[in-house]
């Protein structure tokens, strides 16, 4: 139980277009959803909260019209970076967390693969 | 401010010898307390996690943690490490509440000697 999955996994576009990821929980419902973005050979930094039906909350410095955040189900988000520049590159990670995980609830994340983005 | 610290950026042992991979954080109360594990490329995966009752946690892959309140502590221990198990090691706490947000420490990355 508890798999998230991340589409796509690897992902090239030319810089100005914009790039939608989707982060989506196979077998739980997701009532929260955080996206990161982690640079090589670095932490996790978390980029937003999602919870299904609201709004995503931002952290700080984070361009909320560059990187939107969508998550209109309990088992699908997306992220779209929007006009996207070299400087976007990295690599992006999803996590959900759900009411119906047992052993943990909404305090236990489980993380999908990632996904590469380079902009060129 | 909640901050976690993870001393040892890069950390080789031997295969078959024991492991401990530290962690550290500062929070006002007891945190929930997580261990994940990332291979290249890959996203993190859940080793254990620690929320109340026995502080020595039992997690996948042979691992085990323990809780230290008096010294603010929650390492990461194996008792004989694998080939397999070189990775990115990543603690983290959150707060006990309904945001479920995270704080990752910085990493340490483990190297297996054949």
């Amino acid at each position: 139980g508890a798999v998230v999955s991340q589409h796509p996994s690897r992902v090239i576009c030319k810089s100005g277009t914009s790039v939608k990821i989707e982060c989506r929980s196979l077998d739980f419902q997701a009532t929260t959803m955080f996206w990161y973005r982690q640079f090589p050979k670095q932490s996790l930094m978390l980029m937003a909260t999602s919870n299904e039906g609201s709004k995503a909350t931002y952290e700080q410095g984070v361009e909320k019209d560059k990187f939107l955040i969508n998550h209109a189900s309990l088992t699908l988000s997306t992220l779209t970076v929007t006009s996207a520049h070299p400087e976007d590159s990295s690599f992006y990670i999803c996590s959900a967390s759900g009411w119906a995980l047992a052993g943990g609830g909404t305090d236990t994340q489980y993380f999908g693969p990632g996904t590469r983005l380079t902009v060129l | 401010a909640q901050s976690v610290t993870q001393p040892d950026i890069h950390i080789t042992v031997s295969e078959g010898a024991s492991l401990e991979l530290r962690c550290n954080y500062s929070y006002g109360a007891t945190p929930y307390l997580f261990w994940y594990v990332q291979s290249p490329g890959q996203g993190l995966q859940l080793l254990l996690k620690y929320f109340s009752g026995d502080t020595l946690v039992q997690g996948i892959k042979g691992f085990e943690a323990e809780f230290k309140r008096s010294q603010s502590s929650f390492n990461l221990r194996k008792p004989s490490v694998h080939w397999s198990d070189a990775a990115e090691y990543f603690c983290a706490v959150g707060a006990p509440s309904n945001t479920g947000k995270l704080i990752f420490g910085q990493g340490t990355t483990l190297q297996v000697k054949p």
